[in-house]
């Protein structure tokens, strides 16, 4: 079955470094998330991003996160200023160009996600 | 406040019994309803998809049923396996125009030989 692959795996860093988090979706999904999981709790929605545009944020997503497309594979998370609370298991997910994800037939599939630790 | 609540925190079973998981839920509108398996350090894989029209779907070994009326889904594991351990999650979608999922805090679920 196709993946979803994220890079890297693990990301140690500076409080107040620029960290970007990469995402090769599946190659005929358009709908693309990034989701995040503070180490023992819920997973978070962050961000979903829809023919070059974000389509939804959610208030986690300040003026410090950012997304991009920047080719036809890649789909990357840039956070600006990182913060110790920036710490978390990040997840990018893709879905197909048909239904919702309010369709049943619909599945969002989750890369194995980078972990972000902000010393 | 939509909210999706899950129980128990966290089960042991032996391999080869059955166990069952719950989730209840205070999403409004409401579309559907999603469990997902998520291993240690991996992203959620999807399980079963839902809506208020369906009672009971199953994938294999794992049968989930929905009542939208008392806003109460299971998750029911037939013959557990060893690698069934994983964090099981309660996942719902909302009806009108958002794409954004709410999730549970999951289930732990641990299977011993």
């Amino acid at each position: 079955e196709p993946e979803v692959t994220q890079t890297p795996s693990h990301q140690v860093t500076q409080m107040g470094q620029e960290v970007i988090l990469r995402c090769v979706p599946i190659s005929n999904h358009l709908y693309f998330y990034w989701y995040r999981q503070i180490l023992g709790q819920k997973v978070e929605f962050l961000v979903s991003f829809y023919n070059n545009e974000i389509s939804e944020k959610s208030e986690i997503f300040d003026d410090q996160f950012s997304v991009e497309r920047p080719d036809g594979s890649n789909f990357t998370l840039k956070i600006r200023s990182t913060k110790l609370e920036d710490s978390a298991m990040y997840f990018c997910a893709s879905r197909p160009p048909w239904g919702g994800l309010r369709a049943t037939n619909e599945k969002l599939f989750f890369g194995s996600g980078t972990q972000l630790s902000v010393l | 406040k939509n909210q999706v609540e899950q129980s128990p925190q966290s089960l042991i079973i032996l391999e080869g019994k059955n166990c069952t998981l719950q989730c209840n839920y205070t999403v409004s509108p409401f579309s559907n309803l999603r469990w997902y398996k998520q291993d240690t350090g991996r992203g959620p894989v999807s399980l079963t998809i839902m809506t208020f029209s369906e009672n009971t779907k199953s994938n294999g070994r794992y049968t989930a049923t929905l009542d939208a009326d008392t806003k109460q889904s299971s998750l029911h594991i037939t013959a557990s396996q060893l690698s069934d351990s994983a964090s099981y999650i309660c996942v719902v979608s909302r009806s009108y125009n958002t794409d954004k999922l709410i999730f549970g805090t999951g289930t732990r679920l641990q299977v011993f030989p």
